[in-house]
């Protein structure tokens, strides 16, 4: 269980387009999921936290203009990078949290392959 | 807010030996504890997990960590390395109270030498 998928897994992009990728929980409902950003050899840097029916809240530095995110159903969470630029180019991964055995647990994605020329 | 240190950048270990990663933490009580690894190019898998209870902790792939309070660490373990076992891997901390964000330590690359 538990099983959380990301489409596409990896996209190629000419610069000042926009991309959008979704995530989605498979087996199980979250209202909230996260989405991070890890550039190579380098840690998940936390975007923003997407919750259902609401808006994301975004952490510190990150444009929320270029990174939209909609959470628009219990098992669906997409960001859109959008005017996409090579600075943008990184791996992109989701999470979705689910609330079992009395805690909450994030349960990740695969990942998605950004790379804007 | 919680913070994850992980004081090992790159280590080198041979097959069959043994390993030790190291995970320091800071949050204002007991946190929730992670241990990740990611192959390249890959996502994350998790090994192990810690909420509550026995501060030894099992996991997947031969791996266990022990939950220290005291030392606010969480240093993962396996006691005879694979060649497989090449790859990052990556301590994280949850606040068990409020967003129940993760905070990710930096990482750890380890090779496998035959």
């Amino acid at each position: 269980g538990a099983v959380v998928s990301q489409h596409p897994s990896w996209v190629i992009c000419k610069s000042g387009t926009s991309v959008k990728i979704e995530c989605r929980s498979l087996d199980f409902q979250a209202t909230t999921m996260f989405w991070y950003r890890q550039f190579p050899k380098q840690s998940l840097m936390l975007m923003a936290t997407s919750n259902e029916g609401s808006k994301a809240t975004y952490e510190q530095g990150v444009e929320k203009d270029k990174f939209l995110i909609n959470h628009a159903s219990l098992t669906l969470s997409t960001l859109t990078v959008t005017s996409a630029h090579p600075e943008d180019s990184s791996f992109y991964i989701c999470s979705a949290e689910s609330f079992s055995g009395g805690h909450n647990e994030q349960f990740f994605g695969p990942g998605t392959r950004l790379t804007v020329l | 807010a919680q913070s994850v240190t992980q004081p090992d950048i790159h280590i080198t270990v041979s097959e069959g030996a043994s390993l030790e990663l190291r995970c320091n933490y800071s949050y204002g009580a007991t946190p929730y504890l992670f241990w990740y690894v990611q192959s390249p190019g890959q996502g994350l898998q998790l090994l192990l997990k810690y909420f509550s209870g026995d501060t030894l902790v099992q996991g997947i792939k031969g791996f266990e960590a022990e939950f220290k309070r005291s030392q606010s660490s969480f240093n993962l373990r396996k006691p005879s390395v694979h060649w497989s076992d090449a790859a990052e891997y990556f301590c994280a901390v949850g606040a068990r109270y409020g967003d129940y964000k993760l905070s990710f330590g930096a990482g750890t690359t380890v090779t496998v030498r035959a």
